[in-house]
């Protein structure tokens, strides 16, 4: 089944321990990009990969680091989080880096960081 | 200054009536516009796009319509079904490429009323 999966789908923290949060898609996807929703604020995009070894800022990268060594992974990566880091990530991936193919969206992950 | 705006946060309709979804847009540059729909819990999923080269664009019971010169977008759903009780994102780009992330608006929460 094609299908872009998040780690973990639930996650409580405290403040400054470094997180990952995975992200992984079986459908040889290229644009990678991951994005966080907050109430009142909608979606907003925090980093994008085209291809493997090469990813780029989104709106709201402060905070945030991803990588992306393999085409079917794009981790991201909380180094010292914060509780403004507090929401709800999705992952996305897409065939190419055209906008007009169809974005797939992972389930999220909700993140609560004390 | 948000870019994509989507002013009705919550939105009541009867079954089987229309269901009307407004999309405003600020950057003229935007010629691509997607809507998506999320459930709770669930990550977005695609419902339909239109290009700036058309004004409609139909699928089903979802049209979307465009008016370019007063940079608004509209969603429409007729007949509005019980599960179509969601929250819907509209979404732009400026252009054709990964290098051109989607704005997203801060969503529409639509209930279909049985």
């Amino acid at each position: 089944e094609a299908q872009v999966t998040q780690n973990p789908r639930y996650l409580i923290t405290v403040t400054g321990k470094k997180l990952t949060v995975t992200c992984s898609q079986n459908m040889n996807h290229e644009y990678m990009s991951w994005y966080r929703q907050d109430p009142g604020l909608g979606l907003r995009q925090i980093y994008y990969s085209m291809n493997v070894e090469v990813t780029d800022k989104g709106d709201v990268p402060e905070g945030y680091k991803v990588s992306r060594k393999e085409k079917r992974n794009f981790p991201l990566i909380l180094e010292s989080p914060s509780p403004n880091q507090t929401s709800l990530y999705f992952c996305a991936s897409s065939f190419s880096d055209s906008l007009q193919e169809t974005q797939y969206f992972g389930p999220g992950t909700r993140l609560l960081v004390l | 200054d948000q870019q994509v705006k989507q002013n009705s946060p919550s939105l009541s309709v009867q079954e089987g009536r229309i269901s009307i979804l407004n999309c405003d847009y600020t950057n003229s540059m935007f010629d691509y516009f997607l809507w998506y729909k999320k459930y709770p819990a669930e990550g977005p999923t695609f419902l339909i796009s239109i290009s700036s080269i058309k004004d409609k664009n139909e699928d089903g019971r979802f049209t979307v319509f465009l008016n370019k010169s007063a940079k608004h977008l509209s969603l429409h759903i007729v007949p509005s079904q019980p599960g179509d009780s969601a929250v819907y994102f509209c979404a732009a780009s400026d252009g054709n490429s990964g290098n051109t992330p989607l704005v997203f608006g801060k969503g529409t929460r639509l209930s279909v009323i049985a």
